[in-house]
């Protein structure tokens, strides 16, 4: 079966880093997406892995290793406007038509 | 642009009524995909498209129908709606090509069946 697994709620203060993990088990694999929610908004696109590496984006890194099939966000500097929800989507496919297999999300809890 | 807007933003449906939820995107994005989101879960996809006149069943279709006759629109469809369909959908968009890294999201249906 496929699944991602990602912890369900993370807490953090302000200023700090925190590190979100995602592990998944596909039945393909071509790239992991981070996406982040806002409560009642929408997913915006936050970073994409295809190779095994960092990808630094500001304050937000995203990392991969294939060969574990692990990812996880990076977020530093942890600013209030942080707090939401964080999803991890795995891409099974490498031609143009794929889709994405999504985490549950991990909700971030930023404390003063 | 507007980028992907949804309508209504809100609705409340009685069991067995029917409805039409709109999306329409301005960015000229071959791709639009339909997915519904219940409560502390992650997103499930119901039916995608990969240009006009072409659609196709995602993981969760039962219930549920899609058309798409022109690239900018790509509504969805609910015919005798269940409470099982109370959740929140949203509806995206992205351009062709296999390095298009991300998808753009509307702002989603709230829909309530009672």
């Amino acid at each position: 079966g496929q699944s991602l697994e990602q912890p369900s709620e993370v807490t953090a203060v302000e200023g700090a880093i925190v590190q979100i993990n995602c592990t998944y088990q596909t039945s393909g694999f071509y790239g992991l997406s981070w996406y982040q929610q806002h409560d009642g908004g929408a997913p915006t696109f936050l970073s994409y892995n295809a190779l095994d590496g960092l990808e630094e984006t500001g304050r937000f890194s995203s990392f991969l290793s294939r060969s574990d099939s692990y990812g996880y966000l990076l977020l530093q500097e942890l600013q209030m406007k942080d707090s939401a929800s964080y999803f991890c989507a795995v891409r099974e496919r490498g031609d143009s038509n794929y889709q994405l297999i999504w985490g549950a999300g991990t909700k971030l809890i930023i404390k003063p | 642009n507007a980028g992907v807007t949804q309508t209504p933003k809100f609705r409340i449906l009685k069991i067995g009524q029917s409805m039409t939820l709109q999306c329409t995107q301005d960015m000229n994005h071959n791709y639009m995909y339909w997915y519904r989101q219940d409560p502390g879960m992650g997103l499930k996809l119901i039916y995608y498209s990969v240009g006009a006149g072409i659609t196709d069943k995602g993981e969760v279709p039962n219930g549920y129908n899609v058309s798409r006759s022109t690239t900018e629109d790509f509504p969805l469809r609910l015919e005798l709606a269940a409470p099982s369909q109370t959740s929140v959908y949203f509806c995206a968009s992205r351009p062709l090509g296999a390095g298009a890294k991300g998808q753009f999201f509307g702002p989603g249906t709230r829909l309530t069946v009672l």
